[in-house]
């Protein structure tokens, strides 16, 4: 099984701030790697695919960056509506899809 | 536009099977490339990826969980279902079903529907 982690687990930041969050896989996926933002109580929302590629309708201040085992969530200027958790998600495996454990971004 | 909602029992009672059914409209689970899977999230916790229907039939399953899945579509009827046998306490979750996507590049679940909490207690 390909494991997934992220780091950190979770953050506090200002609006305006830049904001890294990373994840890692255990194995090299190459770029099959989704980023997923989730506001509480509401269903999760692609942000990025394939490591780098912007979801249709996803502000540009989201960009994705890695492959093989490290990848790389950016949030460049930190927005109000911004405040969320954050997962990603590995595809490599089709016989068994991934998930990080999540990280949560919260207002300094 | 691509819409997808769950619907099942809120509530069910350790032992029983769980039945999901997610009604979907904007695609049709007979293009190739496209699938629908499920996904659940027990409260507080983070999202567990449970199986996969492709276009073509062809299913996959979260391996801990195979022996207790089973993954259908009815295509015409634009419905996937999910059953999950012998329910535990521990499978209280939020119950989501989401539109797959795969190119050469890559595979991604997107939109989802709104998700459904079911709750395993007696």
């Amino acid at each position: 099984d390909i494991q997934m982690t992220q780091s950190p687990s979770s953050l506090s930041a200002s609006v305006g701030d830049r904001v890294t969050i990373t994840c890692r896989a255990s194995q090299g996926i190459s770029t099959f790697l989704n980023w997923y933002q989730q506001k509480p109580g509401k269903a999760p929302k692609l942000l990025i695919y394939a490591a780098s590629s912007l979801q249709s309708g996803v502000p540009s201040r989201f960009s994705g960056s890695g492959s093989g085992t490290d990848f790389t969530l950016t949030i460049s200027g930190l927005q109000p509506e911004d405040f969320a958790t954050y997962y990603c998600q590995q595809t490599y495996s089709t016989l068994f899809f991934t998930f990080g454990p999540g990280t949560k971004v919260e207002i300094k | 536009q691509i819409t997808l909602r769950e619907s099942g029992p809120t509530l069910v009672k350790p032992t029983q099977t769980l039945t999901l059914t997610c009604t979907f409209s904007g695609f049709s689970l007979s293009t190739p490339m496209l699938g629908l899977g499920w996904i659940r999230q027990p409260p507080g916790q983070a999202l567990e990826w449970l199986a996969l229907i492709y276009w073509n039939d062809d299913k996959r399953y979260r391996p801990s969980l195979e022996s207790r899945l089973t993954i259908t579509k009815d295509a015409p009827k634009n419905q996937v279902v999910l059953t999950m046998t012998n329910m535990d306490p521990v499978d209280t979750a939020t119950y989501y079903c989401a539109h797959f996507r795969a190119i050469p590049a890559g595979r991604w679940f997107d939109p989802w529907g709104q998700g459904t909490l079911v709750t395993v207690s007696s």
